[in-house]
């Protein structure tokens, strides 16, 4: 059965750094999405991608964050200045978007913020 | 707004039946998924409705009321590996497009 792929499954960096994380959906999901849980707390919704471009975003994905599909594969998540509060599980989920789909997830990316 | 509420935390003991409840506010409700998380792991789905009623699969069950914001997932014969958290999780299309709002999730602990 396929799978979300994620990389790397831990990445450690500095405050202020950039990070990029990664993903690879199931070939024929259309609909990316991409969350974060902070260690105990609720799955949280950040941005959704459809067709090249940003459908959605929460409030959470500010200017720091930014997303990207750049060769029809893989489809990144990007900080470009962590802070501390970021570190968490970061998610990549996809579906095809039919009205019964649901969204399958990757392993997920622990983000740890020094 | 939108909001979903879950219990906390639930224990039950193995082979029992246990019901974890949700209740949600959303304007563009388009669906109730539950899901399983194992610590340290991602959500895997269980179930979906977007009807009202009951759908089955397997010892997995889930209930949908529209009308009162209302879905419970029904786990039957519990087994250890079934302590987990459960998580609600609404999918709202008020906007357009999907959005998956998720409630904090439910953990179970199944006792031998």
């Amino acid at each position: 059965e396929p799978e979300v792929t994620q990389t790397p499954s831990h990445q450690v960096t500095q405050m202020g750094q950039e990070v990029i994380l990664r993903c690879v959906p199931i070939s024929n999901h259309l609909y990316f999405y991409w969350y974060r849980q902070i260690l105990g707390q609720k799955v949280e919704f950040l941005v959704s991608f459809y067709n090249n471009e940003i459908s959605e975003k929460s409030e959470i994905f500010d200017d720091q964050f930014s997303v990207e599909r750049p060769d029809g594969s893989n489809f990144t998540l990007k900080i470009r200045s962590t802070k501390l509060e970021d570190s968490a599980m970061y998610f990549c989920a996809g579906n095809t978007g039919t009205g019964t789909d649901t969204q399958y997830f990757g392993p997920g990316t622990r983000l740890t913020v020094l | 707004g939108q909001n979903i509420d879950q219990p906390t935390e639930m224990t039950a003991t193995e082979g029992a039946i246990v019901q974890i409840n949700c209740t949600y506010q959303t304007s563009g409700f388009n669906g109730l998924f539950w899901y399983q998380q194992h610590a340290g792991e991602a959500p895997t789905f269980l179930s979906y409705n977007v009807l009202d009623g009951l759908e089955e699969k397997g010892r997995f069950s889930s209930f949908l009321s529209r009308s009162k914001g209302y879905s419970y997932l029904l786990l039957k014969e519990l087994q250890m590996k079934d302590s987990a958290s459960y998580l609600c999780a609404v999918r709202d299309a008020e906007a357009g497009t999907y959005k998956y709002i998720f409630g904090t999730g439910t953990r179970l602990k199944v006792l031998a």
